[in-house]
Protein backbone atom coordinates (compact mmCIF):
# COMPACT_ATOMS: atom_id res chain seq x y z
CA UNK A 1 0.00 0.00 0.00
CA UNK A 2 1.47 3.27 -1.10
CA UNK A 3 1.38 6.24 1.43
CA UNK A 4 -0.79 8.28 -1.01
CA UNK A 5 -4.44 9.15 0.76
CA UNK A 6 -7.85 10.40 -0.73
CA UNK A 7 -10.62 11.89 -0.05
CA UNK A 8 -13.64 11.76 -0.04
CA UNK A 9 -13.52 7.75 -1.49
CA UNK A 10 -16.92 8.22 -3.12
CA UNK A 11 -19.23 10.71 -3.80
CA UNK A 12 -22.33 11.89 -5.55
CA UNK A 13 -22.93 15.24 -7.13
CA UNK A 14 -25.75 16.62 -9.47
CA UNK A 15 -25.10 18.52 -12.47
CA UNK A 16 -23.76 22.09 -12.47
CA UNK A 17 -22.32 21.57 -8.80
CA UNK A 18 -18.79 22.21 -8.23
CA UNK A 19 -16.89 19.79 -6.29
CA UNK A 20 -13.38 19.83 -4.50
CA UNK A 21 -10.88 16.52 -4.31
CA UNK A 22 -8.37 16.48 -1.86
CA UNK A 23 -5.31 14.25 -1.87
CA UNK A 24 -2.28 14.20 0.51
CA UNK A 25 1.15 13.11 -1.20
CA UNK A 26 3.55 9.90 0.25
CA UNK A 27 6.26 11.37 2.79
CA UNK A 28 9.36 13.03 1.30
CA UNK A 29 7.27 13.71 -2.50
CA UNK A 30 7.03 16.78 -3.52
CA UNK A 31 5.02 16.30 -6.99
CA UNK A 32 1.22 15.57 -7.57
CA UNK A 33 -0.40 14.75 -10.40
CA UNK A 34 -3.98 13.60 -11.18
CA UNK A 35 -5.71 12.07 -13.41
CA UNK A 36 -9.15 10.45 -14.35
CA UNK A 37 -10.26 7.49 -15.27
CA UNK A 38 -13.38 6.54 -16.92
CA UNK A 39 -15.67 3.48 -16.17
CA UNK A 40 -13.37 1.07 -19.00
CA UNK A 41 -10.92 3.11 -19.56
CA UNK A 42 -7.32 3.74 -18.83
CA UNK A 43 -6.10 7.07 -17.40
CA UNK A 44 -5.73 10.62 -18.18
CA UNK A 45 -3.61 12.79 -17.36
CA UNK A 46 -5.13 15.70 -16.21
CA UNK A 47 -2.64 18.41 -14.50
CA UNK A 48 1.07 17.74 -12.20
CA UNK A 49 1.84 20.21 -9.50
CA UNK A 50 5.14 20.90 -8.63
CA UNK A 51 6.47 23.94 -5.73
CA UNK A 52 2.87 24.83 -5.65
CA UNK A 53 2.32 25.67 -9.13
CA UNK A 54 0.60 23.91 -12.13
CA UNK A 55 3.48 22.16 -14.27
CA UNK A 56 1.93 20.14 -17.17
CA UNK A 57 -1.83 19.85 -18.19
CA UNK A 58 -3.63 17.35 -20.28
CA UNK A 59 -6.99 17.89 -22.60
CA UNK A 60 -9.37 19.24 -19.97
CA UNK A 61 -10.87 22.36 -19.60
CA UNK A 62 -10.21 24.91 -17.38
CA UNK A 63 -12.98 24.12 -15.27
CA UNK A 64 -10.65 21.58 -14.02
CA UNK A 65 -8.29 23.31 -11.55
CA UNK A 66 -6.30 22.25 -8.72
CA UNK A 67 -4.06 23.53 -5.82
CA UNK A 68 -0.79 22.26 -4.13
CA UNK A 69 -0.24 23.41 -0.49
CA UNK A 70 3.49 24.09 1.35
CA UNK A 71 2.67 20.63 2.75
CA UNK A 72 2.92 19.45 -0.68
CA UNK A 73 -1.10 17.80 -0.44
CA UNK A 74 -2.94 18.83 -3.35
CA UNK A 75 -6.57 19.31 -4.44
CA UNK A 76 -8.38 18.91 -7.55
CA UNK A 77 -11.61 20.98 -8.07
CA UNK A 78 -14.02 20.75 -10.71
CA UNK A 79 -17.14 23.17 -11.44
CA UNK A 80 -20.00 23.02 -13.40
CA UNK A 81 -20.39 19.11 -13.06
CA UNK A 82 -21.14 17.53 -16.45
CA UNK A 83 -22.21 13.40 -16.58
CA UNK A 84 -19.12 12.85 -18.55
CA UNK A 85 -17.01 13.87 -15.52
CA UNK A 86 -17.95 10.34 -13.69
CA UNK A 87 -15.23 8.59 -13.37
CA UNK A 88 -12.44 7.68 -10.83
CA UNK A 89 -10.28 10.33 -9.76
CA UNK A 90 -6.48 9.30 -9.20
CA UNK A 91 -4.03 10.91 -6.84
CA UNK A 92 -0.23 10.69 -7.81
CA UNK A 93 3.08 11.91 -5.62
CA UNK A 94 6.61 11.58 -7.00
CA UNK A 95 9.62 12.97 -5.98
CA UNK A 96 11.13 15.66 -8.92
CA UNK A 97 15.12 15.50 -9.26
CA UNK A 98 16.40 18.44 -11.94
CA UNK A 99 13.79 17.98 -14.60
CA UNK A 100 12.55 14.69 -14.16
CA UNK A 101 10.52 12.99 -12.21
CA UNK A 102 10.94 9.63 -9.87
CA UNK A 103 8.47 6.95 -9.93
CA UNK A 104 5.01 7.41 -9.36
CA UNK A 105 2.76 5.94 -6.52
CA UNK A 106 -0.72 6.15 -6.76
CA UNK A 107 -3.55 6.55 -4.38
CA UNK A 108 -6.75 4.55 -4.29
CA UNK A 109 -9.07 7.02 -5.99
CA UNK A 110 -12.13 8.86 -5.96
CA UNK A 111 -15.21 7.54 -7.08
CA UNK A 112 -17.31 10.39 -8.46
CA UNK A 113 -20.64 10.13 -9.93
CA UNK A 114 -22.65 13.42 -11.47
CA UNK A 115 -26.03 12.52 -11.57
CA UNK B 1 -0.14 12.66 -29.93
CA UNK B 2 0.77 9.23 -28.30
CA UNK B 3 -1.46 6.90 -28.75
CA UNK B 4 -1.14 3.72 -26.02
CA UNK B 5 -3.06 -0.10 -27.50
CA UNK B 6 -3.35 -3.08 -25.30
CA UNK B 7 -4.10 -6.14 -26.53
CA UNK B 8 -6.38 -8.30 -26.05
CA UNK B 9 -8.85 -6.42 -23.68
CA UNK B 10 -9.73 -9.78 -21.74
CA UNK B 11 -7.87 -12.93 -20.86
CA UNK B 12 -8.95 -15.87 -18.80
CA UNK B 13 -6.51 -18.43 -18.02
CA UNK B 14 -6.51 -21.82 -16.26
CA UNK B 15 -4.07 -21.36 -13.47
CA UNK B 16 -0.46 -22.42 -13.72
CA UNK B 17 -0.23 -20.97 -17.48
CA UNK B 18 2.18 -18.83 -18.61
CA UNK B 19 0.49 -15.52 -20.15
CA UNK B 20 1.51 -12.68 -22.20
CA UNK B 21 0.02 -9.09 -22.83
CA UNK B 22 0.79 -6.88 -25.23
CA UNK B 23 1.44 -3.09 -25.29
CA UNK B 24 2.06 -0.74 -28.41
CA UNK B 25 2.46 2.42 -28.96
CA UNK B 26 2.97 5.02 -31.89
CA UNK B 27 5.59 7.44 -31.19
CA UNK B 28 8.56 5.69 -30.00
CA UNK B 29 10.23 9.05 -28.19
CA UNK B 30 9.58 7.58 -25.04
CA UNK B 31 11.42 8.28 -21.69
CA UNK B 32 10.05 5.23 -19.47
CA UNK B 33 7.69 2.54 -20.27
CA UNK B 34 5.53 1.09 -17.28
CA UNK B 35 2.91 -1.92 -16.28
CA UNK B 36 0.71 -1.43 -13.57
CA UNK B 37 -1.92 -3.47 -11.93
CA UNK B 38 -5.14 -2.31 -10.69
CA UNK B 39 -7.79 -4.27 -8.91
CA UNK B 40 -11.72 -3.35 -9.15
CA UNK B 41 -12.25 0.58 -7.99
CA UNK B 42 -8.82 0.81 -6.62
CA UNK B 43 -5.72 2.94 -7.95
CA UNK B 44 -2.99 1.62 -9.70
CA UNK B 45 0.19 -0.36 -8.73
CA UNK B 46 3.46 -0.23 -10.36
CA UNK B 47 4.62 -3.24 -11.19
CA UNK B 48 8.02 -2.56 -13.54
CA UNK B 49 9.50 0.33 -14.91
CA UNK B 50 11.52 0.03 -18.02
CA UNK B 51 13.67 2.94 -19.42
CA UNK B 52 14.06 3.75 -22.99
CA UNK B 53 17.54 2.50 -23.06
CA UNK B 54 16.88 -0.54 -21.75
CA UNK B 55 15.50 -4.06 -23.06
CA UNK B 56 13.64 -5.76 -20.13
CA UNK B 57 13.14 -6.03 -16.74
CA UNK B 58 12.03 -8.78 -14.20
CA UNK B 59 10.20 -9.03 -10.77
CA UNK B 60 9.74 -12.54 -9.46
CA UNK B 61 7.18 -14.22 -12.29
CA UNK B 62 7.02 -10.91 -14.15
CA UNK B 63 9.36 -10.14 -17.04
CA UNK B 64 8.40 -7.20 -19.32
CA UNK B 65 10.40 -6.55 -22.45
CA UNK B 66 10.82 -3.03 -24.51
CA UNK B 67 11.47 -2.76 -28.10
CA UNK B 68 11.00 1.15 -28.84
CA UNK B 69 11.78 1.19 -32.17
CA UNK B 70 9.20 -1.06 -33.05
CA UNK B 71 6.40 0.73 -30.16
CA UNK B 72 6.62 -2.53 -28.22
CA UNK B 73 6.46 -4.17 -24.95
CA UNK B 74 5.20 -7.66 -23.49
CA UNK B 75 4.47 -8.26 -20.02
CA UNK B 76 5.61 -12.29 -19.47
CA UNK B 77 3.74 -13.46 -16.51
CA UNK B 78 4.88 -17.13 -15.63
CA UNK B 79 2.98 -19.57 -13.25
CA UNK B 80 -0.46 -17.54 -13.27
CA UNK B 81 -1.96 -17.85 -9.89
CA UNK B 82 -5.58 -16.80 -9.12
CA UNK B 83 -4.23 -13.74 -7.19
CA UNK B 84 -2.95 -12.27 -10.57
CA UNK B 85 -6.47 -11.62 -11.63
CA UNK B 86 -6.98 -8.14 -12.13
CA UNK B 87 -6.47 -5.06 -14.72
CA UNK B 88 -2.74 -4.80 -16.42
CA UNK B 89 -2.09 -1.69 -17.77
CA UNK B 90 0.56 -0.33 -20.07
CA UNK B 91 1.86 3.45 -19.34
CA UNK B 92 4.37 5.41 -21.48
CA UNK B 93 6.03 8.54 -20.43
CA UNK B 94 7.20 10.68 -23.05
CA UNK B 95 9.77 13.12 -21.30
CA UNK B 96 10.28 12.11 -18.03
CA UNK B 97 7.57 14.01 -16.53
CA UNK B 98 5.18 11.35 -15.33
CA UNK B 99 2.61 13.17 -17.61
CA UNK B 100 1.70 9.31 -18.46
CA UNK B 101 -0.16 8.29 -21.53
CA UNK B 102 -1.80 5.17 -20.46
CA UNK B 103 -3.45 1.90 -22.94
CA UNK B 104 -7.40 1.11 -21.85
CA UNK B 105 -5.66 -2.09 -20.05
CA UNK B 106 -6.22 -6.18 -20.40
CA UNK B 107 -8.49 -7.55 -17.91
CA UNK B 108 -7.01 -11.22 -16.45
CA UNK B 109 -8.87 -13.80 -14.82
CA UNK B 110 -6.84 -16.67 -13.49
CA UNK B 111 -9.07 -19.73 -12.84
CA UNK B 112 -8.48 -22.44 -9.91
Amino acid sequence: ETGVTQSPTHLIKTRGQQVTLRCSSQSGHNTVSWYQQALGQGPQFIFQYYREEENGRGNFPPRFSGLQFPNYSSELNVNALELDDSALYLCASSTRTGATNEKLFFGSGTQLSVL
Amino acid sequence: KQEVTQIPAALSVPEGENLVLNCSFTDSAIYNLQWFRQDPGKGLTSLLLIQSSQREQTSGRLNASLDKSSGRSTLYIAASQPGDSATYLCAVDPAGANNLFFGTGTRLTVIP
